[in-house]
C-alpha cells in the first residue's frame, strides 16, 4: 500500500492554457474525491467517483473543469482555459464504501496560474 | 445546510503546554466526525475519527478529542504540544447520505513558541 500518489505536485501554467492532473488511489479503494484547496481555506469538495461512475459534481465545478475515472482505478482531473482564480492546491482522496469510513489524501497539486 | 465552524484561526502555545482546538459542527443527524493536520504544502493526515460509542476519542501523536452531542462539539486536545505539531489542523464532518464526502472547516494554525 503506496497511498495516494498525485502527479505533478506543483503546475505553473499560463492563463487560457489546459491542464491536467492525476490521481492514482490505495488500491482497493473504490470511491475517489477531488477537494480544492484555496489559500488560508479548508478543502472544499469539487466532485467524488464510485469505481468509474462520476456520483457527484459540486457547483465549484465549472464547464471548465472535468473529471474521469475511466477503468475505476486512477483518475484525471482537467482544467481547460485556466484562469488566475483557479490557483489552487488540488488534493485527491479516495476511502473503501462499507459504511462510514476515512478518506486517505495524497499529497496534493498546487497549481498556479500566471 | 452542513458546516463546520473553528472559530480560532490562529493559535499560538509553548512548547510543553496544553493545548485546544475548538470544532463546531451543524449537521442534522448523527455525525461522523475527522480531525486532519496538514504540514506546509502538504496533504491532510487523519489524526483521529468519531463515528460512535465513547464520546473521548484517542489518535496519533498523542492527541485526543471529545464528543459532546449537547454542544455540537468536537474540540481537539493534547496535553502537552511540541515543536513538531505546529501546522494546520481541520475538522471535518463527512456527509453520510451524500456519498461521504467531507465538509471542512477553515482550519487552525497552530504555531509552538520554543
Amino acid at each position: 500500500d503506496t497511498g495516494v500518489s498525485q502527479d505533478p505536485r506543483h503546475k505553473i501554467t499560463k492563463r487560457g492554457q489546459n491542464v491536467t492532473f492525476r490521481c492514482d488511489p490505495i488500491s482497493e479503494h473504490n470511491r475517489l474525491y477531488w477537494y480544492r484547496q484555496t489559500l488560508g481555506q479548508g478543502p472544499e469538495f469539487l466532485t467524488y467517483f464510485q469505481n468509474e461512475a462520476q456520483l457527484e459534481k459540486s457547483r465549484l465545478l465549472s464547464d471548465r473543469f472535468s473529471a474521469e475515472r475511466p477503468k475505476g482505478s486512477f483518475s484525471t482531473l482537467e482544467i481547460q482555459r485556466t484562469e488566475q482564480g483557479d490557483s489552487a492546491m488540488y488534493l485527491c482522496a479516495s476511502s473503501t464504501w462499507t459504511g462510514i469510513t476515512e478518506a486517505f489524501f495524497g499529497q496534493g497539486t498546487r497549481l498556479t496560474v500566471v | 445546510a452542513q458546516s463546520v465552524t473553528q472559530p480560532d484561526i490562529h493559535i499560538t502555545v509553548s512548547e510543553g503546554a496544553s493545548l485546544e482546538l475548538r470544532c463546531n459542527y451543524s449537521y442534522g443527524a448523527t455525525p461522523y466526525l475527522f480531525w486532519y493536520v496538514q504540514s506546509p504544502g502538504q496533504g491532510l493526515q487523519l489524526l483521529l475519527k468519531y463515528f460512535s460509542g465513547d464520546t473521548l476519542v484517542q489518535g496519533i501523536k498523542g492527541f485526543e478529542a471529545e464528543f459532546k452531542r449537547s454542544q455540537s462539539s468536537f474540540n481537539l486536545r493534547k496535553p502537552s504540544v511540541h515543536w513538531s505539531d505546529a501546522a494546520e489542523y481541520f475538522c471535518a464532518v463527512v456527509v453520510y447520505n451524500q456519498g461521504g464526502k467531507l465538509i471542512f472547516g477553515q482550519g487552525t494554525e497552530l504555531s509552538v513558541k520554543p
